[in-house]
C-alpha cells in the first residue's frame, strides 16, 4: 500500500461548528504533516508529526488542534474556524533518517469551505 | 536559508514538442531537491528526487531533471508534450539538513503548464 488517504473529500461547515479531518497511511513511515494550500499557491506547511509527537507547529492558531493517535493515524481537529481558513487540506507522510532526505506522500486532500 | 525560484509561471506547448520548466534554488547546506505535481482538485505526486547521487535524474511518465551545481538549476524537461501533462508543478528544496523530526520543505510558486492541440 503507497497511498495516503484523506476523509472526508469535501467538507463544509460554518463558523461555529466542530469537525474533524482524517488522514491514513499504511507504509510504515513515522513523520506525518498537515498542510494548508490557498488556490493558485504553493502548500503551506502546518503542523509535523514525529514518532506520533508534534514536532513542527508553524504558529498555526489554536482553532486548529492537530492529534496523532498512532503511527498510521492522522486527525486534524477544526473549531470556530473563519472563512479565510477555506482551503485544500493536505495531509503527507515520509521515512524518517537522520542521513538522508526522504520524500513526502501526499494525500488528496480536503476541500474545505467555511461559511 | 533556503529559497527555490520558479522561473516561470506558466508555460503553454504543444502537444508532442519538448517541455522545459526551469527552477533555481538557494541552498545552505547540499541540498535535496524535488519535482511535484498536482492536478487540479488533486493532491501532489512525486515527479522525481535529487538525493546527491547522479546529476541527471529520470522520473516518472517520461520527465527528468539535471542538477546544476555551479548554476544552481533543477531545470524539468520532458521530450514529448501529451494532453495529461498539463498540470501545476512544484519545485521544492529541503530545508535545513536532515533531522529525525521531520522534514521541511520549501515550495516553489509553481508553474502551470498547459498542453494545447
Amino acid at each position: 500500500d503507497t497511498e495516503v488517504t484523506q476523509t472526508p473529500k469535501h467538507l463544509v461547515m460554518g463558523m461555529t461548528n466542530k469537525k474533524s479531518l482524517k488522514c491514513e497511511q499504511h507504509m510504515g513511515h513515522r513523520a506525518m504533516y498537515w498542510y494548508k494550500q490557498k488556490a493558485k499557491k504553493p502548500p503551506e506547511l502546518m503542523f509535523v508529526y514525529s514518532y506520533e509527537k508534534l514536532s513542527i507547529n508553524e504558529s498555526v492558531p489554536s482553532r486548529f488542534s492537530p492529534e496523532c493517535p498512532n503511527s498510521s493515524l492522522l486527525n486534524l481537529h477544526l473549531h470556530a474556524l473563519q472563512p479565510e481558513d477555506s482551503a485544500l487540506y493536505l495531509c503527507a507522510s515520509s521515512h524518517l533518517d537522520m542521513m538522508v532526505y526522504n520524500e513526502q506522500f501526499f494525500g488528496p486532500g480536503t476541500r474545505l469551505t467555511v461559511l | 536559508a533556503q529559497s527555490v525560484t520558479q522561473l516561470d509561471s506558466h508555460v503553454s506547448v504543444s502537444e508532442g514538442t519538448p517541455v522545459l520548466l526551469r527552477c533555481n534554488y538557494s541552498s545552505s547546506y547540499s541540498p535535496s531537491l524535488f519535482w511535484y505535481v498536482q492536478h487540479p482538485n488533486k493532491g501532489l505526486q512525486l515527479l522525481l528526487k535529487y538525493t546527491s547521487a547522479a546529476t541527471l535524474v529520470k522520473g516518472i511518465n517520461g520527465f527528468e531533471a539535471e542538477f546544476k551545481k555551479s548554476e544552481t538549476s533543477f531545470h524539468l524537461t520532458k521530450p514529448s508534450a501529451h494532453m495529461s501533462d498539463a498540470a501545476e508543478y512544484f519545485c521544492v528544496v529541503t530545508s535545513g539538513g536532515p533531522t529525525g523530526g521531520g522534514n521541511k520543505l520549501t515550495f516553489g510558486t509553481g508553474t502551470q503548464l498547459k498542453v494545447e492541440l
